[in-house]
């Protein structure tokens, strides 16, 4: 089946502790992005990777960093969690940059206290 | 910047009503619209929509696209309780392939 994995679904942790979400694809997808959704706020583009090796930063990267050695995987880190960072993040994937459609995984739900 | 804003924010029907979700947008580099239901959990995709006038159906829900006014509306016709959710609109730009989303309109539906 077709889909994109994220770990883990929910976590809570304490402000400054090293945590990493990682986000698998299974589609042979060259584009992976992580959101962030908040209340209020919707979702908001933290980071994106156009294919192996290539990443860049969305609209909220302030915190975040993103690695892709490998085409199936994309996770994020957050070095130092504060609490601003407490969110709903959402991994997402689609077929190359051209492509319209993006898959998402079923979210993380973070909370950093 | 580019700018994404449904209305209204949220709204609550009853069954069998027909909704109107909205979704304006100032943005640059347009590529396409995209329509998406998410339900606690991840947004799944409805509809794409690149050009002006053709509207895109799937059963009860239907949507178009106006380029020249830029906005799109998402109608659902006879609603059910199933059709509560969170609506997202989306808009495709640029060259890095961006998704910006507006900040979604909550449907209720009510028996």
């Amino acid at each position: 089946e077709a889909q994109v994995t994220q770990n883990p679904r929910y976590l809570i942790t304490v402000t400054g502790k090293k945590l990493t979400v990682t986000c698998s694809q299974n589609m042979n997808h060259e584009y992976m992005s992580w959101y962030r959704q908040d209340p209020g706020l919707g979702l908001r583009q933290i980071y994106y990777s156009m294919n192996v090796e290539v990443t860049d930063k969305g609209d909220v990267p302030e915190g975040y960093k993103v690695s892709r050695k490998e085409k199936r995987n994309f996770p994020l880190i957050l070095e130092s969690p504060s609490p601003n960072q407490t969110s709903l993040y959402f991994c997402a994937s689609k077929r190359d940059r051209e492509s319209t459609e993006a898959f998402f995984g079923q979210g993380t739900r973070l909370t950093v206290v | 910047e580019d700018k994404v804003v449904q209305s209204p924010l949220s709204l609550v029907v009853h069954e069998g009503d027909t909704v109107t979700l909205n979704c304006s947008y100032e943005v640059t580099n347009f590529r396409s619209l995209l329509w998406y239901k998410q339900e606690k959990k991840a947004p799944t995709f409805l509809f794409m929509l690149t050009s002006s006038g053709i509207e895109k159906k799937s059963g009860r829900l239907s949507s178009i696209l106006d380029k020249k006014e830029l906005f799109s509306i998402l109608n659902i016709t006879a609603t059910q309780t199933g059709d509560s959710a969170v609506y997202l609109c989306a808009i495709l730009t640029g060259a890095n392939s961006k998704l910006t989303f507006g900040k979604g309109i909550t449907l209720s539906v009510r028996p």
